[in-house]
């Protein structure tokens, strides 16, 4: 059953606290992505990867980090220094980076509550 | 600044009528506009993506149109069902060859088809 999955779908942190968001795909695409969705706004890039060990900062990449060790696998963490975390956390993947028609696919996402 | 807007915000209609919603962009240079539908606490699925050379593209009952003289585009639902209650996001996509396609995403138009 090929696709993205994210998990926790549902992620509870105090303040001050470090935490994961997990992003795993099987559809062997080499770009992924992490978006943030607020309510009443259009989805903002905080992170992509074209390739194993690459990463660029999208829109608003402060008090984000990821990584990229696996083809497979995208983890983002936010960091204690991102001021208003809570939001629905996406990630993406498409076969490239770039292209005419370049389709992302989404994972169901992970809902990111700050105490 | 590279916009999307979409129209309008939320719209209630009855099962089995028809509705058209819209999307106004400012995105340049163009690559492609995609529609997707989002359930709500869940990712975005693709519904259709066009190129600059297509002005209508249906799938199933979704019918998307685009104008790229005016930059506008049009989703189109064709007797509506109650599965169809859901936000639909016009997502155009930046014409960079060789780097990212960045997507400029729109907030949304949030469906609701009641019985």
């Amino acid at each position: 059953d090929g696709g993205i999955t994210q998990s926790p779908k549902y992620l509870f942190r105090k303040e001050g606290q470090n935490v994961t968001l997990s992003c795993e795909q099987n559809l062997n695409h080499d770009a992924m992505y992490w978006y943030r969705q607020d309510p009443g706004q259009g989805l903002r890039l905080i992170y992509y990867s074209q390739i194993v060990n690459d990463f660029q900062k999208g829109d608003i990449a402060e008090g984000y980090s990821v990584s990229r060790e696996k083809k497979e696998s995208f983890p983002l963490t936010v960091t204690s220094a991102q001021k208003n975390p809570t939001a629905f956390y996406l990630c993406a993947s498409s076969m490239r980076l770039a292209g005419d028609v370049n389709e992302q696919f989404f994972g169901p996402g992970t809902r990111l509550t700050v105490l | 600044k590279n916009q999307v807007e979409q129209s309008p915000q939320s719209l209630i209609i009855l099962e089995g009528k028809n509705c058209t919603l819209q999307c106004n962009y400012t995105v340049s240079p163009f690559s492609n506009l995609r529609w997707y539908k989002q359930d709500t606490g869940r990712g975005p699925v693709s519904l259709t993506i066009m190129t600059f050379s297509e002005n209508t593209k249906s799938n199933g009952r979704y019918t998307a149109t685009l104008d790229a003289d005016t930059k506008q585009s049009s989703l189109h639902i064709t007797a509506s069902q109650l599965s169809d209650s859901a936000s639909y996001i016009c997502v155009v996509s930046e014409g960079f060859s060789g780097g990212y396609n960045k997507l400029i995403f729109g907030a949304g138009t949030r469906l609701a088809v009641h019985p």
